[in-house]
């Protein structure tokens, strides 16, 4: 079963800093995932990479197959960009994700 | 496209108690998860359909968990009796390829 592990679990900054959340998993996968949980409780998927790098506004994720890591970077970072970030997994069935337990970030102006 | 639309958002019940919990699907989507969040153990996978049938259900903590999906638009998950233990935010997910989709959760709290 691969194992995911998240860093820092919790994060504070201040508006403006550039923001960097990690991901380790112990399994060679196909794709990551990487989920935003709004303060209200919804998630919405942010990003789903098996290489290389995507960019989508200020956010950016990359990912390295070989040593089995993910970066979740936030680039001028502003409070509503307050949330948990979630990276995840393909699990043991078709269809089925892991989930990290998430880094809780603060944004503060 | 209303989304992975769950009810209710929050139900407070007794111990004892029959719990349902409702998903209605993205129209489209082939699969359906359902997903518990607890602070402790973050999100876990409960139940997993594809084509309404159940793939894997070796997430169900016990027999008091049953799912059922009827027909492509409907799923429910039932505890009963409930728990304390089982309070929590549970989950429906929805995806034909990727990204999943989540439904808003339903918080749940036995007492």
């Amino acid at each position: 079963k691969n194992e995911v592990e998240q860093s820092p679990q919790n994060l504070t900054a201040q508006e403006g800093e550039f923001i960097t959340i990690n991901c380790s998993y112990s399994v060679g996968i196909s794709a990551l995932h990487w989920l935003q949980q709004h303060p209200g409780g919804g998630i919405v998927s942010l990003f789903m990479l098996s290489s290389g790098k995507k960019k989508h506004g200020r956010l950016i994720a990359t990912i390295n197959i070989q040593e089995k890591h993910s970066s979740l970077h936030i680039t001028a970072s502003h409070p509503r960009d307050s949330a948990v970030y979630i990276c995840a997994v393909p699990g043991g069935s078709q269809g089925n994700l892991i989930f990290g337990k998430g880094t809780k970030l603060s944004v503060k102006p | 496209d209303a989304g992975v639309i769950q009810s209710p958002r929050h139900e407070v019940t007794e111990m004892g108690q029959e719990v349902t919990l409702r998903c209605k699907p993205i129209s489209g989507h082939n699969s359906l998860f359902w997903y518990r969040q607890t602070m402790m153990r973050g999100l876990e996978l409960l139940i997993y359909f594809n084509n309404n049938v159940p793939i894997d259900d070796s997430g169900m903590p016990e027999d008091r968990f049953s799912a059922k999906m009827p027909n492509a638009s409907f799923s429910t998950l039932k505890i009963q009796p409930s728990e304390p233990r089982d309070s929590a935010v549970y989950f429906c997910a929805s995806r034909s390829s990727s990204p999943l989709h989540f439904g808003n959760g339903t918080r749940l709290t036995v007492t």
